[in-house]
């Protein structure tokens, strides 16, 4: 078990370019949460997936926004036409949720993609 | 609908001082509250939770936090700071049942005067 993986952990971009990020759950995770963290702020909840299914999304996601979970394995978070708005640090959580009690309900979080829209 | 307020965005400390990190929160559901650190550049690692049960949690790295469910708080302590806590903490708070989404404070950034 390595943990929670996230690539890339740094990505700049020019504005109206688009970016897609990954994050790797710890394996038999079938919770997957994607947050997103400004400066000086908590993160913020974006989205979460059961395995594949997308379950709710933040009124933060734009259209602009998409998330994937294809495989129930890891997922994706692209952005389209880049603002600069959305530079901010993205942070993917997961969980087991089929543990009970305390224990489903730990998440632990990855390194973090920190986007920086130029 | 839950929230999370923390007192004091900046927290200083001398080495060997006291830490008292304070956050209260809102919940209309028997909440689950959770402690995390994140360290510059970093995610966030969880130091500490509380689910059911003893109202005094113990995390790692000497932490503590007390669940008052009258005082709707859940601060976090440690009897005395090192160099090495400097780091911002973040109180966070989800519901016991649904889907556990977790809602964050805007966070406290503490510093460790040697």
């Amino acid at each position: 078990d390595t943990g929670v993986s996230q690539n890339p952990r740094h990505k700049i971009t020019k504005r109206g370019q688009n970016v897609t990020f990954r994050c790797d759950p710890i394996s038999e995770h079938n919770r997957l949460y994607w947050y997103r963290q400004t400066l000086g702020q908590g993160p913020e909840f974006l989205t979460y997936f059961q395995n594949e299914a997308q379950l709710e999304k933040s009124r933060l996601l734009s259209d602009r926004f998409s998330a994937e979970r294809p495989k129930g394995s890891f997922s994706t978070l692209e952005i389209q036409r880049t603002e600069q708005g959305d530079s901010a640090m993205y942070l993917c959580a997961s969980i087991d949720a089929s543990l009970s009690g305390g224990a489903g309900n730990t998440q632990y979080f990855g390194p973090g993609t920190r986007l920086t829209v130029l | 609908a839950q929230s999370v307020t923390q007192l004091g965005s900046h927290v200083s400390v001398s080495e060997g001082a006291l830490v008292l990190l304070r956050c209260n929160y809102s919940s209309s559901v028997p909440p689950y509250l959770f402690w995390y650190v994140q360290y510059p550049n970093q995610g966030l690692q969880l130091l500490l939770k509380y689910t059911t049960g003893a109202t005094l949690v113990k995390g790692i790295n000497g932490f503590e936090a007390e669940f008052k469910k009258s005082e709707t708080s859940f601060h976090l302590t440690k009897p005395s700071a090192h160099m090495s806590d400097a780091a911002e903490y973040f109180c966070a708070v989800s519901d016991a049942g649904g889907y556990q989404k977790v809602t964050f404070g805007i966070g406290t950034k503490l510093q460790v005067i040697p």
